[in-house]
């Protein structure tokens, strides 16, 4: 069985400073590994995504994570926050059951992008 | 190409009501996906469908049944539904083909409150 923690539901940046969301993973097989932003009234976008390729993974927005095997976590960063990055982010693991992959989803990281 | 579509966005049921949420998707994916998503719970799977013809029950399958209708349609209905089923629904679909990385494409949800 697979789970995500996302610590902190909410995030306050400024406008231009870092982003940091956090999420930790528990898995019994080799993870993939995934980023969501929901936008208000949305569905789900994929952000970025690891797939036991490169550990430091690059996404749209300007937004990459690092697999970090021996923390069990897959940070999400951006260098400078800006006001269109305010959403709702979800961690999610991946694992295959029966025939199908099942993603499991943390509780989301609302981010606030003060000016 | 729409991605995954789902119909409607918005409904009101009264308690005892029965209803059918419709999904499709145009990417020719094999696997595809009922969620629902409720405030600090992340996104939770009701039931899935691996392939056209097999259908499984996700985290939280009672009170909903689905039906894998072809290959492009997943329908999930609420038979007899309940205020604790007032929540948003996401369709999601995903290749699961060797070499794929199995992240999920969304649709944009369905809105449903149960008085």
């Amino acid at each position: 069985a697979q789970s995500v923690t996302q610590l902190g539901s909410h995030v306050s940046v400024s406008e231009g400073a870092l982003v940091l969301l956090r999420c930790n993973y528990s898995s019994s097989v080799p993870p993939y590994l995934f980023w969501y932003v929901q936008y208000p009234n949305q569905g789900l976008q994929l952000l970025l995504k690891y797939t036991s390729a490169a550990t430091l993974v690059k996404g749209i927005n300007g937004f990459e994570a690092e697999f970090k095997k021996s923390e069990t976590s897959f940070h999400l960063t951006k260098p400078s926050a800006h006001m269109s990055d305010a959403a709702e982010y979800f961690c999610a693991v991946s694992a295959l059951s029966g025939s199908a992959r099942q993603l499991t989803f943390g509780s989301g990281t609302q981010l606030t992008v003060l000016p | 190409n729409a991605g995954v579509t789902q119909t409607p966005k918005f409904q009101v049921l009264k308690t005892g009501q029965s209803m059918t949420l419709q999904c499709a998707q145009d990417m020719n994916h094999n696997s595809m996906y009922w969620y629902r998503q409720d405030p600090g719970m992340g996104l939770r799977l009701i039931y899935y469908s691996a392939s056209e013809g097999t259908t499984d029950k996700g985290e939280v399958p009672n009170g909903y049944n689905v039906s894998r209708l072809n290959k492009r349609e997943f329908s999930l209905r609420l038979e007899s539904a309940a205020p604790s089923q007032t929540s948003v629904y996401f369709c999601a679909s995903s290749e699961v083909s060797g070499g794929g990385s199995y992240e999920q494409y969304f649709g944009p949800g369905t809105r449903l409150t149960v008085t």
